[in-house]
């Protein structure tokens, strides 16, 4: 079985400080896919990134960057200086080739970030 | 803009009645994935769908069915509704089977109060 914990349930920033979004997955198969999505207050899910078991570089994108380290099975998310705008729940989530396409999400994480 | 559309947006209907929520995928993604959000059961996979044909089913309750049009939308039935059925439910497409490797773009969603 696949499981995704997001143990933060909720953060609380002020606007330009940098916060860290923890996720740690459990899965046996050796080749699977990691993902962040983020879910603003209007309720959509919006894909931010999919990162393969298979490389380990972190990422960086504007603001966010993402830290992979199969050796503790984490995929936290960095957003540097946030933004108000930047409040939002935002969810972790695996799939791999035995489950198939679906996807396991964390429970998320609702991050506030207050001017 | 995911480019993925989902009728109605809101749904407020009584229980034991029927409802059909729609999803019509990205231009040439042939998967659909349904996904129901709620605040006990957090996001969970319900049932995907590649090329009109069902590939993979999750926690999805019997009163629920589904299906995947020539046209590749799809439609999710909810049957003898329960006050429990109240969510957000969400439709995903992606490209294709490729056992996990499709990043899954999401609809909306179809919010659905069952009074």
């Amino acid at each position: 079985a696949q499981k995704v914990t997001q143990a933060q349930t909720e953060i609380s920033v002020v606007e330009k400080e940098d916060v860290t979004l923890d996720c740690v997955y459990e899965t046996r198969d050796t080749t699977y896919y990691l993902f962040w999505y983020k879910q603003p207050p209007s309720g959509e899910l919006v894909f931010l990134i999919r990162r393969n078991s298979f490389d380990e570089q972190n990422e960086i994108s504007g603001r966010y960057s993402w830290n992979f380290q199969k050796s503790t099975s984490s995929f936290n998310f960095t957003i540097t200086a946030s933004q108000v705008v930047d409040s939002a729940v935002y969810f972790c989530a695996l799939s791999s080739k035995t489950s198939g396409s679906r996807l396991t999400f964390g429970e998320g994480t609702q991050l506030t970030v207050n001017p | 803009d995911s480019g993925v559309t989902q009728t109605p947006k809101h749904l407020i209907t009584a229980t034991g009645q029927r409802v059909t929520l729609r999803c019509s995928p990205r231009s040439g993604d042939l998967s659909v994935y349904w996904y129901q959000q709620s605040l006990d059961q957090g996001l969970q996979f319900l049932i995907q769908y590649y090329n009109g044909e069902e590939r993979a089913k999750g926690n999805i309750l019997e009163r629920f069915s589904a299906q995947q049009f020539p046209d590749l939308h799809s439609e999710l039935n909810l049957s003898s509704l329960e006050l429990g059925d109240s969510a957000l439910y969400f439709c995903a497409s992606s490209g294709g089977l490729a056992g996990g490797t499709d990043t899954q773009y999401f609809g909306p969603g179809t919010r659905l109060t069952v009074l």
